[in-house]
């Protein structure tokens, strides 16, 4: 079964730093381009970072310089660095798989993993 | 950056209706736009990839159309598990960007 299973989550207070992992199975990790997605409660999703096959990494200017995303294809694992948190950070966070090719879709998504900023 | 806009914010719609939920882009995406649908305490699910690809295992009720700026996803003929949360999310090539919409609630009439 093609599987994602996000960890790490959980309380830190403003300014701090947390490492969330995400456990691949069922399909060759080390093939496909991965993302984090987060979702503040009762909002809208937000891309977060990706990182391709080769190690390239993107993010957007909301987390850029904050945020390290990694993987260890070895070990079938994705992982977020987040430093400098806030309390607008604060939200579910999954990890996705973008499907091969063109056109562009995050087709297997974890269940999801709660990050909570506050002091 | 690219604002995708959906609309409605919600849609009321009876069980057997068709429903039709909008999404614009602020730019040409061209058919660089999927869909997904989300349950509440649930993952997103991939629906249309391509503007108007059914992914993998999503019945033939859903369909999408459009390019450009302007996409429709349809629900020909709604069924009591398709009451749900709906994004589109674009993606720019380069650079790298995925933006969602802020989504549009389909609840029961």
């Amino acid at each position: 079964e093609v599987q994602l299973v996000e960890s790490g989550g959980g309380l830190v207070q403003p300014g701090g730093s947390l490492r969330l992992s995400c456990a691949a199975s069922g399909f060759t990790f080390s093939s496909y381009d991965m993302h984090w997605v987060r979702q503040a409660t009762g909002k809208g999703l937000e891309w977060v970072s990706a990182i391709g096959t080769a190690g390239d990494t993107y993010y957007p200017g909301s987390v850029k310089g904050r945020f390290t995303i990694s993987r260890e294809n070895a070990k079938n694992s994705l992982y977020l660095q987040m430093n400098s948190l806030r309390a607008g950070d604060t939200a579910v966070y999954y990890c996705a798989r973008e499907r091969k090719g063109y056109p562009k879709a995050f087709d297997i998504w974890g269940q999801g993993t709660m990050v909570t900023v506050s002091s | 950056e690219i604002v995708m806009t959906q609309s409605p914010a919600t849609l009321s719609v009876s069980p057997g209706e068709r429903a039709t939920l909008s999404c614009r882009a602020s730019q040409s995406v061209s058919s660089n736009l999927a869909w997904y649908q989300q349950k509440p305490g649930q993952a997103p699910r991939l629906l249309i990839y391509g503007a108007s690809t059914r992914a993998t295992g999503i019945p033939a009720r859903f369909s999408g159309s459009g390019s450009g700026t302007e996409f429709t996803l349809t629900i020909s003929s709604l069924q009591s598990e398709d009451f749900a949360v709906y994004y589109c999310q674009q993606y720019n090539n380069w650079p790298p960007e995925y933006t969602f919409g802020q989504g549009t609630k389909l609840e029961i009439k």
